[in-house]
């Protein structure tokens, strides 16, 4: 399958600070899917992304794909304490979905 | 979501003891999954099932064995468990439609597992 690194690992802000995860491969990626979980929960999709420089938004959350497909962004505006979680992205390939290791997000009210 | 069951939720067992987790689902979703999640490691994929008749290795089968009893249940079989199999596991579903690249997962609440 497809391989994807996700950065960062871990991420401490202040609540209303922004927060920004990264999810980048080496090789061009058909789609690319985000994923919450919140602590103790499980994963939930958040969106799915497939064309060439495309960017979603969801209220505070803003995603985007890059022009080349390789390399993907969540990006969350004033965090507040709902935010709290780990985001993990997703590749789809070979018929498998494959995930980044994720990111933990924790907020420093 | 309370479409996708697992059950146990958390189970504690010896080193050697035979495990099943179990998975049901009422979405009607031909595909299922099973993960396992590690800390730092994120999710990672055991087997996965397309229909009753078709069971796929994952990334990380060796140890592990499932059957597709029926649309709605797929079962995870640890035949001898180890230490390093203590681990949280989803279980996940997804629909196919024809044209779609890919549909979005619906996971289970998780099991909790730990082999002593």
């Amino acid at each position: 399958g497809q391989q994807v690194m996700q950065i960062p690992q871990y991420q401490h802000v202040q609540e209303g600070e922004d927060f920004t995860t990264y999810c980048n491969s080496s090789t061009t990626l058909s789609n690319i899917q985000w994923y919450k979980q919140r602590p103790g929960g499980h994963p939930v999709f958040l969106i799915q992304l497939v064309k060439s420089g495309e960017v979603k938004k969801q209220k505070r959350l803003t995603f985007q794909f890059g022009e080349a497909k390789k390399n993907s962004s969540l990006h969350i505006t004033a965090t507040q304490t709902t935010d709290v979680g780990t985001y993990f992205c997703a590749v789809f390939g070979n018929e498998k979905l494959t995930f980044g290791t994720g990111t933990r997000l924790t907020i420093i009210p | 979501d309370a479409d996708v069951t697992q059950t146990p939720r958390n189970r504690i067992t010896k080193t050697g003891k035979r495990i099943m987790l179990e998975c049901s689902q009422t979405k009607g979703h031909d595909r299922m999954y099973w993960y396992r999640q590690d800390p730092g490691l994120g999710l990672r994929l055991i087997y996965y099932s397309f229909d009753v008749k078709d069971i796929n290795k994952g990334e990380i089968s060796d140890g592990y064995s499932v059957s597709r009893q029926a649309q709605a249940k797929f079962s995870l079989s640890l035949e001898s468990a180890i230490p390093n199999q203590t681990a949280l596991y989803f279980c996940a579903t997804s629909d196919f439609r024809s044209g779609y690249l890919h549909n979005e997962q619906f996971f289970g609440p998780g099991t909790r597992l730990t082999v002593l």
